[in-house]
């Protein structure tokens, strides 16, 4: 299916694991995106990457790694969870709709961090 | 440090009204400004671009002003319906290395009473 998919949709773990989340899309846009959601902040920007193998830090990226190899693919690493990075992360690509520039946003992926 | 403010208390209005919401900035100026909708537990989904040399820009039953001057963006919902319930998010272009980068503002939330 055409589009911009995360996986996992929900996921649940531990202070101190490595979680991965994962993100697709297939129009072979050049700019991707992580944003968290959380209640008072809004979309805070993580990391955006403009190419594959080029990215760059955005407004919270402390805790987070990315990597980009194949542009189709984003995904975002939390090396050690902290509680604090309970959230609901959102992956983004840039894409033109009717000549205007939009991002494309996937259904997200609700993390708890115990 | 630039800034978007939405009106972080929800509008609640009557089915037909008009709702307007409210998108203010400082320490920007951007090319244009963007209108996202997102409904509970999805990400949010492009509405609608203005441009800063544009006054108004009209889709459907939404209308959008810009005005560079006061620094701010109104949307319109004209003869809104409870389906129209949701947080509409505005985001702004902030420069950055080079691209353009969205910056979002933390939403308004619009519920629409039958």
């Amino acid at each position: 299916d055409a589009g911009i998919t995360q996986s996992p949709r929900y996921k649940i773990t531990e202070t101190g694991r490595q979680v991965t989340l994962m993100c697709h899309q297939t129009w072979s846009h050049s700019y991707m995106f992580w944003y968290r959601q959380d209640l008072g902040h809004g979309l805070r920007l993580i990391y955006y990457s403009a190419a594959a193998d080029i990215t760059d830090k955005g407004e919270v990226p402390d805790g987070y790694v990315v990597s980009r190899s194949k542009t189709e693919n984003f995904p975002l690493t939390l090396e050690s969870a902290t509680r604090s990075q309970t959230s609901v992360y959102f992956c983004a690509s840039r894409g033109t709709s009717g000549y205007q520039e939009t991002q494309y946003f996937g259904p997200g992926t609700r993390l708890l961090v115990l | 440090s630039q800034k978007i403010e939405q009106n972080s208390e929800a509008l609640n209005i009557q089915e037909g009204k008009t709702a307007t919401l409210t998108c203010n900035y400082t320490n920007y100026s951007p090319a244009y400004l963007q209108w996202y909708r997102q409904d509970p537990g999805r990400g949010p989904v492009f509405l609608l671009l203005i441009r800063e040399n544009e006054k108004e820009k009209r889709k459907e039953r939404l209308k959008v002003t810009f005005d560079t001057t006061l620094k701010q963006s109104l949307f319109h919902i004209t003869a809104s319906q409870p389906a129209d319930s949701a947080t509409y998010l505005c985001a702004l272009p902030g420069l950055s290395g080079g691209s353009y980068i969205p910056t979002f503002g933390r939403g308004t939330s619009l519920i629409v009473h039958p």
